[in-house]
């Protein structure tokens, strides 16, 4: 079964909108981190953003905010006034046995899933 | 250097050749990670190194490919007598593992784009 699935494999969105990436999970470990991504053309991943499963509020990076829905296993990114240059490939990654509260240290190799491209419409 | 750095950029190879992609973690990172990106996919886990060791090999696809690493710095990937299935990017990524809460984000290089023909 994939453990990260990523359904869209195509986005558009107008300049200065928002949108919403979408990201599904399945793990059957407590503690966990989620991750985004962004590989512009030049072929480099980007850190965006980082959502602990025990963190109580969902993380948000300047634009780039995580609707975490722990129940739902989902951890969607949403980007708020798209610009030009945020037209890459998105991928969400899972961390499992991610132990940052557990004041050990966290390891873990990353899943990540098939990717969301992006396209920023002028 | 204030990223990850990876050599060659890009690697054409021919059937059966040996090939060594080189990773300059972050300075000061622990631990280092190796993925292979095939074209149009996502990343897959080849290698874990904390330190000098590497305690996961999981994702290593066959006894062709090895890897290592010296001095808690640089990493070289070894694929040996290479097969076109072998063409991908091969991506680096190293952090800073550390105690309590730490998110241990993984910083990326830019990859090598090995083309085995």
């Amino acid at each position: 079964a994939q453990k990260i699935t990523q359904t869209q494999p195509g986005m558009f969105v107008q300049e200065k909108e928002a949108v919403t990436l979408d990201c599904t999970y399945d793990t059957s470990d407590q503690s966990y981190g989620l991750f985004w991504y962004k590989q512009p053309s030049s072929g480099e991943m980007i850190f965006l953003i980082y959502q602990g499963s025990y963190d109580e509020q969902n993380a948000t990076e300047g634009r780039y905010s995580l609707n975490f829905q722990k129940a739902r296993k989902s951890a969607n990114l949403v980007i708020s006034a798209s610009q030009l240059g945020d037209s890459a490939m998105y991928f969400c990654a899972m961390r499992e046995r991610d132990r940052p509260y557990a004041g050990g240290t966290s390891y873990g190799k990353l899943t990540f899933g098939q990717g969301t491209i992006l396209t920023v419409h002028p | 250097g204030a990223g990850v750095s990876q050599s060659p950029s890009n690697k054409v190879t021919e059937k059966g050749k040996d090939v060594e992609l080189r990773c300059d973690p972050i300075s000061g990172h622990t631990a280092l990670y190796w993925y292979r990106q095939r074209l149009g996919q996502g990343l897959e886990f080849l290698i874990y190194f904390q330190g000098n060791s590497a305690p996961d090999k999981s994702g290593l696809p066959s006894d062709r490919f090895s890897a290592e690493r010296t001095g808690e710095s640089v990493s070289t990937l070894t694929i040996q007598r290479t097969q076109q299935e072998d063409s991908a990017v091969y991506l680096c990524a190293s952090s800073l593992e550390g105690t309590g809460r730490t998110k241990n984000i993984q910083y990326f290089g830019a990859g090598t784009r090995l083309s085995v023909l």
